[in-house]
């Protein structure tokens, strides 16, 4: 079964709102999240670290102020997209390491955003 | 970070073997080599992981080279539900903020054809 959950699957917003993502492990504690986005026909692009306790470290090109991301948990992290635009429209996926970065990670099933 | 380079696709038929490539020619002493595979509209899901000797699991086997410039998953049988993008990813091992951290590139569409 799924061990890590994203809440919504999808969402559909208006451009100028704010939309919360969240990411959740299921059966373990995780200290560490990533949140990557995809573009259709596109690999995956990883947009920041979710640090629990401490500040996220952002991607280069990643702007931080617009995707704000909180590890309020050892279950739990958020991607809030601020000023939702059009361009924002993506699937976003998180993941989280079990037993450290060396083996497996697992993935969110990722939240399809549409921005109008 | 050491990169990987993959066929852009490839094809297959159903219960048939399938061997993906993957070449690394940078590849670090420390960093491990993993496979994931996506399928459309979901997200990735862990496939197998290696350093330097060959692994076998329940969902495929990895075979890498000998002086660890290249791999190779092979999937034994391809079923239809096997029909996804395979991403071939160097672990970014460097400790730190760097731990877990996954670099995904293009991958390989496989298609199966029954």
């Amino acid at each position: 079964g799924a061990v890590v959950s994203q809440h919504p699957s999808r969402v559909i917003c208006k451009s100028g709102t704010s939309v919360k993502i969240e990411c959740r492990s299921l059966d373990f504690q995780a200290t560490t999240m990533f949140w990557y986005r995809q573009f259709p026909k596109k690999s995956l692009m990883l947009m920041a670290t979710s640090n629990e306790g401490s500040k996220a470290t952002y991607e280069q090109g990643v702007e931080k102020d617009k995707f704000l991301i909180n590890h309020a948990s050892l279950t739990l992290s958020t991607l809030t997209v601020t000023s939702a635009h059009p361009e924002d429209s993506s699937f976003y996926i998180c993941s989280a390491p079990r037993t450290g970065g060396r083996y497996e990670q697992y993935f969110g099933p990722g939240t399809r955003l549409t921005v109008t | 970070d050491a990169k990987t380079t993959q066929p852009n696709s490839m094809e297959s038929n159903e219960e048939e073997p399938v061997h993906l490539p993957c070449n690394h020619s940078t590849i670090s002493g420390t960093d491990y080599i993993h496979w994931y595979r996506q399928l459309p509209s979901q997200g990735p899901e862990y496939v197998i992981h290696g350093l330097t000797s060959n692994v076998n699991n329940r969902m495929a086997s990895l075979a890498i080279a000998e002086d660890r410039k290249s791999s190779t998953l092979i999937l034994h049988r391809a079923t239809l539900r096997d029909a996804a993008v395979y991403y071939c990813i160097l672990s970014v091992w460097a400790g730190g903020t760097s731990y877990g951290k996954l670099t995904f590139g293009q991958g390989t569409i496989l298609t199966v054809h029954p």
